[in-house]
């Protein structure tokens, strides 16, 4: 299966240490999307790379948020000093420019304790 | 800012029946809606994808409707079955992709038995 891979599926971590996920799109898909979801809502979007740049992000990303996307394959997303708050749902999607429908991942269900 | 809201927020129903799920959003400038399904504690799947000049899709016994003038989408699920149980997802993409999807909170639907 060559769909939208994210590792790992679970982090438990302790507040204040960093942490990093990956994201791994689909083969040629030039678009790809970071969104948080918590329970009982819907995804919100963090961020958008075309390619290997990044042009888009949310204010929800604060400055303890990172995300790469080198050479425009995977991408990581970094949060720094974790807080409670950012226990969630972190998931990733890919498209290809044109056609706009979006793939998503598995997540990475993140639980800081 | 774009708002997205789905009703109902829960349905159970007996298994067989045909039922409508509904969406609605604030600004009609949109690009396309995409209705997603989740499965607890797992990513969305892609359901089926209307662009902003379509009327609707069809996808076996599922069929989605979009009215943009009025802000308006439906997705209606034939001859309902135990597995269609989940959490259905609306989404709307209002800025062509690099502002990513503007999701509603989804419908938590129950197929009994």
């Amino acid at each position: 299966d060559t769909g939208v891979s994210q590792d790992p599926r679970h982090k438990i971590t302790k507040r204040g240490q960093n942490v990093t996920f990956r994201c791994d799109p689909i083969s040629e898909h030039n678009r790809l999307y970071w969104y948080r979801q918590t329970l009982g809502q819907g995804p919100e979007f963090l961020t958008y790379f075309q390619n290997e740049a990044q042009l888009e992000k949310s204010r929800l990303l604060s400055d303890r948020f990172s995300a790469e996307r080198p050479k425009g394959s995977f991408s990581t997303l970094e949060i720094q000093r974790t807080e409670q708050g950012d226990s969630a749902m972190y998931l990733c999607a890919s498209s290809y420019g044109q056609s706009p429908e979006a793939f998503f991942g598995q997540g990475t269900r993140l639980t800081v304790v | 800012k774009q708002e997205v809201t789905q009703i109902p927020a829960a349905l159970s129903v007996p298994e067989g029946e045909n039922l409508v799920l509904n969406c609605s959003f604030t600004d009609s400038a949109i690009y396309n809606l995409q209705w997603f399904r989740q499965d607890p504690g797992k990513g969305l799947t892609s359901l089926l994808l209307i662009q902003s000049s379509q009327r609707e899709q069809t996808s076996g016994r599922l069929n989605a409707s979009l009215d943009k003038s009025s802000g308006r989408s439906t997705l209606y699920i034939a001859a309902s079955q135990p597995g269609d149980s989940a959490t259905y997802l609306c989404a709307v993409d209002s800025g062509g992709g690099a502002d990513g999807l503007t999701f509603g909170k989804g419908t938590h639907l129950i197929i009994q038995p």
